[in-house]
């Protein structure tokens, strides 16, 4: 499986600030995908991003709070905007395995608390 | 839409024992992949088990097994052997043919006691 890495592993944010999270895979992926964690929660699927096109927003998540890049095939960024208290939350990218067989891997997440 | 559903929040074991973790889900598509993650205190998610729909017999993976029961839409995972080790939050998911949205459940927290 892919090797994902996520910069950074934490941070403390003041809110009204934005942070962008970067997300680097050791070999080229179609598609990218973002989760969210709140605290005690389980994930919730962000946005898709593939290479070269706008990424795909699930419902309850938009861009103007969420900008998603993917400007080649083994990197990624999520900036999370204006942050709230509410924003606290792990952050994790994943990737779909390249043989065809539905299979998500996950980075490390970035443990984001927002004051 | 899916629903996943994991009835026990927190369980434990003792280490060596076998232990059974449940999960139901709910969709009224044939085909579909059913996954469990472990996620220890360092957060990573990790891949524990994976089963296609379509196949009939369980997926195992070394001491991880699960029984799929599709009619019952049951979905549980065996730790046989348990370690230390084992003790993290284990996640069910649910993802259709196609699809990217991975439907979680809510989690099991385990412990393995020594």
């Amino acid at each position: 499986s892919a090797v994902i890495s996520q910069k950074p592993s934490r941070d403390i944010c003041q809110r009204g600030t934005s942070l962008t999270i970067q997300c680097q895979v050791d070999s080229q992926v179609t598609m990218m995908f973002w989760y969210r964690q709140q605290p005690g929660q389980s994930l919730t699927l962000i946005a898709t991003a593939n290479q070269g096109s706008e990424a795909t927003y699930e419902s309850g998540f938009v861009i103007d709070k969420f900008p998603i890049s993917r400007p080649n095939l083994t990197f990624s960024t999520l900036t999370v905007s204006n942050m709230s208290p509410e924003d606290s939350s792990i952050y994790l990218c994943s990737v779909e395995d390249g043989a065809g067989g539905e299979t998500q891997y996950f980075g490390p997440g970035t443990r984001l608390l927002v004051l | 839409a899916q629903t996943v559903t994991q009835s026990q929040p927190e369980m434990s074991v003792q280490e060596a024992e076998t232990v059974t973790l449940s999960c139901t889900y709910d969709t009224s598509e044939n085909n579909y992949y059913l996954f469990w993650y472990k996620q220890p205190p360092s957060r990573q998610m990790i891949l524990v088990i994976r089963q296609e729909a379509y196949k009939q017999q369980n997926a195992t993976e070394n001491r991880f097994s699960v029984n799929f029961q599709k009619a019952a839409k049951s979905f549980s995972l065996k730790i046989s052997d348990s370690q230390l080790g084992d003790t993290a939050m284990y996640f069910c998911a649910f993802m259709n043919p196609g699809a990217n949205n991975l439907f979680f459940g809510t989690g099991t927290r385990l412990t393995v006691i020594p």
